[in-house]
């Protein structure tokens, strides 16, 4: 089983829709969680931090489902712009530990 | 402008040929890492180190070196470069000694025949 595991769509949206990704994680000590934004052939970047009781930044809402061993992200209003490929990213805890893993990412495409 | 560089942006080499990837940070980041991205494989650690001198292996190391001799620099080393490394090779560095929310320079397209 790989560590980080999304679904990789693509899911086709229309403008204005909301749309959902998971991601999960099989290492249960891991602790800092991320998702990334990739454009097509472009490098990635930061999207939102995953904090455990769950973050908001505009349309976009992370959300952390330690019990399940899953993350989560909600784009709301979807934007023609939004389209592209989110990685999910997790950390084990510190301590030495530094490796990071990335998930093998979800496409968006959003339609006018 | 706080950036992430690395040289080249596209190479393309023969098998057995040795090349340096170089990478360069402007942020006094102590955390940097390079990754390489492969269609269905997603992103994987080649790589990382946590300052300067401290260096270790990701997930897949096979075929590569790295030197951290400052804190700026982590060029990435294909000593005898073959056909299986053709990637796109990203680095990344975040700020402190462990990798929270890291910054990626733009790429570097490999191609080796």
């Amino acid at each position: 089983r790989k560590e980080v595991e999304q679904d990789p769509g693509p899911f086709n949206v229309p403008e204005g829709a909301t749309v959902a990704f998971n991601c999960t994680y099989s290492n249960s000590a891991s602790q800092s969680f991320f998702w990334y934004r990739q454009d097509c052939r472009k490098e990635p970047k930061l999207l939102m931090s995953v904090y455990s009781s769950g973050n908001e930044d505009g349309r976009f809402t992370a959300q952390l489902n330690r019990a399940s061993q899953y993350i989560s992200l909600l784009i709301r209003d979807s934007k023609l712009s939004d389209s592209a490929t989110y990685l999910c990213v997790a950390r084990p805890h510190s301590g030495g530990y530094q490796k990071v893993t990335f998930g093998t990412g979800t496409k968006l495409q959003v339609i006018p | 402008e706080a950036q992430v560089t690395q040289n080249p942006r596209y190479l393309i080499t023969v098998t057995g040929k040795k090349l340096t990837v170089t990478c360069s940070q402007n942020m006094n980041h102590e955390y940097m890492s390079w990754y390489r991205q492969d269609p269905g494989l997603g992103l994987r650690q080649i790589y990382y180190s946590m300052n300067v001198e401290v260096t270790d292996k990701g997930d897949v190391p096979e075929g590569y070196k790295v030197s951290r001799k400052e804190k700026r620099n982590f060029p990435l080393i294909l000593e005898s470069p073959s056909p299986n490394q053709t990637s796109l090779y990203f680095c990344a560095s975040s700020l402190g000694g462990n990798p929270s929310e890291q910054y990626f320079g733009p790429g570097t397209r490999l191609t080796v025949t």
